[in-house]
């Protein structure tokens, strides 16, 4: 089976571009988790949906950072404007049901210049 | 806010030792706990989870964990490991009422030759 499917592994960009990060969870689970590591900060979660709705955003850093979960396969993180600061690795997840494991992509290792 | 506590950041081994990784929890009504496994330039993987049930939790590539409710504790263990098993470990726990999955800090495990 296909695991949680992140685009593209890599992205290196200049500040101010903007920056669209791509998830395809697992078919059939209902949860989306957007995670953002640092080496400063570890492991921080961004936002998550339920049935493709934003739950808790509450760890969005701040306006630049959007996200969408347009249908049950697929969800984006945009970054605009970008800033060296967004630096780091976003990992997508993805759970079936409550209170069961998340399971994550690869991620996408970000460097913004 | 509910935490989690790896006190070690970094663990050295020689290869067939047993090792520990510990992992301490702030106390709640219910907890849910999770050990997750990430090798360099991947995603993290679940070794094991507690949910409910025996306090004793066995897990993928010979690894298991112990849920200790009067010392809020959940210590990663395996009676031997492998080079293989070189990677950073994060204990996470499902913060209440909510899906969001709080990380500790990690702990790099390096076994040697």
């Amino acid at each position: 089976d296909a695991g949680v499917i992140q685009s593209p592994r890599h992205e290196v960009t200049e500040m101010g571009q903007e920056v669209t990060l791509r998830c395809k969870p697992i078919s059939g689970h209902d949860y989306l988790f957007w995670y953002r590591q640092t080496m400063m900060r570890g492991l921080e979660l961004l936002i998550y949906f339920n049935n493709n709705v934003p739950i808790d955003d509450s760890g969005m850093p701040e306006d630049r950072f959007s996200a969408k979960m347009p249908n049950a396969s697929f969800s984006t993180l945009k970054i605009q404007p970008s800033e060296p600061r967004d630096s780091a690795v976003y990992f997508c997840a993805s759970s079936m049901g409550r209170s069961q494991p998340q399971h994550f992509g690869d991620g996408t290792r970000l460097s913004i210049l | 806010a509910q935490s989690v506590t790896q006190l070690d950041s970094q663990v050295p081994v020689f290869e067939e030792a047993p090792v520990e990784l510990r992992c301490n929890y702030s106390s709640s009504v219910s907890v849910y706990l999770f050990w997750y496994v990430q090798y360099p330039n991947q995603g993290l993987q679940l070794l094991l989870k507690y949910l409910s049930g025996s306090t004793l939790v066995k897990g993928i590539n010979g690894f298991e964990a112990e849920f200790n409710k009067s010392q809020t504790s959940f210590h990663l263990r395996k009676p031997s490991v492998h080079i293989s098993d070189t990677a950073e470990y994060f204990c996470a726990r499902l913060q209440g009422g909510s899906e969001k999955l709080v990380f500790g800090k990690g702990t790099k495990l390096t076994v040697n030759p």
